[in-house]
């Protein structure tokens, strides 16, 4: 089986840019979360979405936003990207609200 | 927001020694992982466990939730092993948070 898969793998914007990033689910399952990894630093937590309601959200501004598809897939969006936007963005999947596995990420480089 | 501690933040071991890495936190908590980001940025599962003890090979984990901390021992170490291990917390509002992580280095 797949597990969670991300695109794209890497990405290079300007400063006032938009961004959208794409995240698939493990085969049957139903949550999606996003996280932000600067480097040198542990992820933080940005949203997580349940049978495509939103369940949960980090501590964010409101240029960030993400969205779930019925098929269980999620989008993430950033408006107006900043320089301190750069970092890995990870995608992870869970049934429900247990276990957590973790795409490879999108490294956003920010110029 | 809940304060996530991890210890120690650096471990250099010899190949075949043993470990052990703590994680401490602030309130009560609905879950607790434990993963492994190896050096290309993968985040692997290692435990789901918001309680109680579990093994997986030379990996085990054990959760005392009343007492707001997790351990993770690793035996018989392998160069492998090396990376960033991080656990983190689902609070009972929804948010995760990750430790500060364990960097470690495991020389042949």
């Amino acid at each position: 089986d797949a597990g969670v898969t991300q695109s794209p793998t890497h990405l290079i914007k300007t400063r006032g840019q938009h961004v959208t990033l794409r995240c698939s689910p493990i085969s049957g399952h139903k949550s999606v979360s996003w996280y932000q990894q600067v480097l040198g630093q542990g992820p933080q937590f940005i949203f997580q979405y349940y049978e495509k309601e939103e369940r949960g959200r980090g501590n964010f501004p409101d240029r960030f936003s993400a969205r779930q598809f019925p098929n269980y897939s999620s989008e993430l969006n950033v408006n107006a990207l900043l320089l301190g936007d750069s970092a890995l963005y990870l995608c992870a999947s869970s049934f429900a609200t247990d276990t957590q596995y973790f795409g490879p990420g999108t490294r956003l480089t920010v110029l | 927001g809940i304060q996530v501690e991890q210890s120690p933040p650096d471990l250099i071991l010899q190949e075949g020694a043993n470990s052990t890495l703590r994680c401490n936190f602030s309130d009560s908590v609905n879950n607790l992982q434990w993963f492994h980001q190896n050096p290309w940025g993968q985040l692997i599962n290692l435990f789901y466990i918001p309680s109680g003890t579990k093994q997986n090979g030379r990996l085990s984990a054990t959760t005392v939730a009343t007492e707001r901390y997790s351990l993770l021992y690793i035996s018989s170490s392998q160069t492998t092993d090396s990376g960033v291990y991080f656990c983190a917390v689902e609070t009972t509002g929804n948010q995760f948070y990750f430790g500060t992580g364990t960097s470690l280095t495991v020389i042949p």
